[in-house]
């Protein structure tokens, strides 16, 4: 079977830096996807990782160790727009089904 | 470049009816995925077209099915509707192949009563 973590809820001050963390068990992984979801909208594409390191892209960066198991977003300089769900999706290599964990609400406060 | 729609947009139906929701994926893209997506459940994988054929199917009855036409539109049909159904359903498109990345629609939100 497949398992996919994620914290629940996270909180943040405006300004500082965020790392929300995605653990999975699965066979057969391709590579992760990270999303983000703002309340009412649909899903966005962050980032994909199919290696191992750190991948960077503005304020984004997600990184993947594949032998941990292990995903992290690291979101920097928040704002206040980065209130939103975001959601981990492992991409498994019987094709195109991603399986999505639950999502991490982050809350930004000023 | 258009993005993904789907309508309708909102649907209110009663238990025991059906329903068909549409999805126009983005132009040039084959492969049509569909997902639920519930507070309790979060998103979850219902099936995948690719080039008119499913590819991929979740953990679902069979009360949901789909289809896929050969301009790559895909519908979605719920049979026999129960009041669990309720949610919103979200189809994503993609080349289909990988990186699998997906660009989701704004979704329909289904109410039964």
């Amino acid at each position: 079977g497949q398992n996919i973590d994620q914290p629940t809820e996270m909180t943040a001050t405006e300004g500082a830096i965020v790392q929300i963390n995605c653990t999975y068990q699965t066979s057969g992984f391709n590579g992760l996807f990270w999303y983000q979801q703002h309340a009412g909208e649909a899903p966005t594409f962050l980032s994909y990782n199919v290696l191992d390191g750190l991948e960077e892209k503005g304020r984004f960066s997600s990184f993947l160790s594949r032998s941990k198991g292990y995903s992290y977003l690291l979101l920097k300089e928040l704002q206040m727009k980065d209130s939103a769900s975001y959601l981990c999706a492992v991409e498994r290599n019987a094709g195109n089904m991603l399986t999505f964990g639950g999502g991490t609400r982050l809350m930004v406060k000023p | 470049k258009a993005g993904v729609t789907q309508t309708p947009r909102y649907l209110i139906k009663t238990r025991g009816q059906q329903v068909t929701l549409s999805c126009s994926p983005i132009s040039g893209h084959r492969s049509v995925s569909w997902y639920q997506q519930t507070p309790g459940q979060g998103l979850q994988f219902l099936f995948e077209y690719f080039s008119e054929t499913q590819r991929n199917k979740g953990n679902f009855p069979g009360r949901f099915s789909g289809r896929q036409f050969s301009n790559s539109r895909s519908e979605m049909n719920v049979s026999t509707l129960e009041l669990g159904d309720s949610a919103l359903y979200l189809c994503a498109s993609s080349l289909g192949q990988s990186p699998y990345e997906q660009y989701f629609g704004p979704g329909t939100r289904l109410t039964v009563t």
